[in-house]
């Protein structure tokens, strides 16, 4: 069955530094991902809609500076938390559009840690 | 490792009708267990959300239960209209904060 690989699953990083997270389709091709956050004992919130070789659409009250997304090709799109805070302390997860199957794949999630 | 199961993988009923989606995990040390909804080409509509200390939750016309101890959700769907044709997820998380989303069903409402 369709795969979706996210990298990392988990991070730890410094308050200040940016980091990146790949949303790979394996084995098929993924015109549109999308990208979620979920806050502790909450449910999934979307964040954006990453469409290839186009601008992500995001979800009011998402910072496009702030969670950059890039769908430069059918099978990758990363988010990059950039200059990341505490605040932004998160689980991450992103899905993928099977146009072919008509369903949407998951990956296993990042959990970031920003100290 | 846990592994969620949707049953049935997809359903058709008519307009009106009291219907009920099933998953199953196998794994009881969740921390939770969401159900979703997901409209062709679309991301996740979260529906109804249950922690792992509750048996119940219940949004107008949908109520979600529980029982971690035989593993299983359901989710039921109280008079059934067009508009609720979708697919339909549910995504445990467990412990360690790790999701596992089932299969899905998709579900037809036909007026």
């Amino acid at each position: 069955g369709a795969v979706v690989s996210q990298h990392p699953s988990r991070v730890i990083c410094k308050s200040g530094t940016s980091v990146k997270i790949e949303c790979r389709s394996l084995d098929f091709q993924a015109t549109t991902m999308f990208w979620y956050r979920q806050f502790p004992k909450k449910s999934l919130m979307l964040m954006a809609t990453s469409n290839e070789g186009s601008k992500a659409t995001y979800e009011q009250g998402v910072e496009k500076d702030k969670f950059l997304i890039n769908h430069a090709s059918l099978t990758l799109s990363t988010l990059t938390v950039t200059s990341a805070h505490p605040e932004d302390s998160s689980f991450y997860i992103c899905s993928a559009w099977d146009r072919g199957l008509v369903k949407l794949f998951f990956g296993s999630g990042t959990q970031l840690s920003v100290l | 490792k846990q592994e969620v199961t949707q049953i049935p993988a997809a359903l058709s009923v008519p307009e009106g009708e009291n219907l009920v989606l099933n998953c199953s995990f196998t794994d009881s040390a969740i921390y939770n267990l969401q159900w979703f909804r997901q409209d062709p080409g679309k991301g996740l509509t979260s529906l109804l959300l249950i922690q792992s200390s509750q048996r119940e939750q219940t949004s107008g016309r949908l109520n979600a239960s529980l029982d971690k101890s035989s593993g299983r959700s359901t989710l039921y769907i109280a008079a059934s209209q067009p508009g609720d044709s979708a697919t339909y997820l549910c995504a445990v998380v467990s412990t360690g904060n790790q999701f596992y989303f089932g299969t899905g069903t998709s579900l037809t409402v036909i007026p």
